[in-house]
């Protein structure tokens, strides 16, 4: 167990839904960051937030948002979902002031049909 | 930009014998580390080993070791003694120790069988 939660496990939704995933870092970490896997594009950064700023933004599509909160935990809103969208979203929290790893959550597996 | 390959998709190997996986990076970044994660068939990502760009000595952590020749810009995890939950997919990945952030680009991932 890595100590970083998510929730839900599972989300199966339609398309042009809209989701909220939700993630809770290691105690103590303020780095918090997701990623997105998928069959045909593999495991992609999307963005990280560091003690609720916007750190680093990678492949992250418009109709993605996240936002870190006071509370450290962080929520990925995806909007106007499409079949593409299916993935297993992770996330992931790094140490404070040192140590270059990061530590991932289960995920969250999406499935939009 | 960085880049990271991974150029066996699976392999099989014998219990208790040692694997070693593939892995090389491209990147222009004058510091970087270099990251091994495991991913078993429940799906979690689980760290294995770093590796500074600057770092002399290659890392160890149990039965995991990384093979790092910066010339070749090769970075290939051993997994001595394996074990069957050691059939997992590996992932390689790099991170630019010097960017304000610190997204981990990832390679596509070697997947390994250990048989009995």
């Amino acid at each position: 167990d890595s100590g970083v939660t998510q929730t839900p496990k599972h989300l199966i939704t339609a398309t042009g839904q809209r989701v909220t995933l939700r993630c809770s870092p290691r105690s103590g970490d303020l780095s918090v960051y997701w990623y997105q896997q998928s069959l045909d594009q593999g495991l992609q950064f999307l963005i990280q937030y560091y003690n609720g700023e916007e750190r680093a933004k990678g492949n992250i599509l418009e109709r993605f948002s996240a936002q870190q909160f006071p509370d450290l935990h962080s929520e990925l809103n995806l909007s106007s979902l499409e079949l593409g969208d299916s993935a297993l979203y992770f996330c992931a929290s790094s140490p404070r002031g040192g140590g270059y790893e990061q530590y991932f959550g289960p995920g969250t597996r999406l499935t939009v049909t | 930009a960085q880049k990271i390959t991974q150029t066996q998709p699976g392999m099989f190997v014998q219990e208790k014998e040692a694997v070693t996986l593939d892995c090389t990076y491209d990147t222009s970044d004058q510091s970087y580390g270099l990251f091994w994660y495991k991913q078993p068939s429940s799906g979690e990502m689980i760290f294995l080993i770093y590796q500074g760009s600057y770092d002399e000595q290659n890392a160890t952590e149990g039965r995991y070791s990384l093979n790092f020749q910066k010339a070749r810009k090769s970075a290939n995890l051993v997994i001595s003694a394996s074990q069957l939950g050691d059939s997992a997919m590996y992932f390689c990945a790099m991170r630019d120790l010097l960017a304000a952030g610190n997204k981990l680009t990832f390679g596509g991932g070697t997947r390994v069988l250990v048989k009995p």
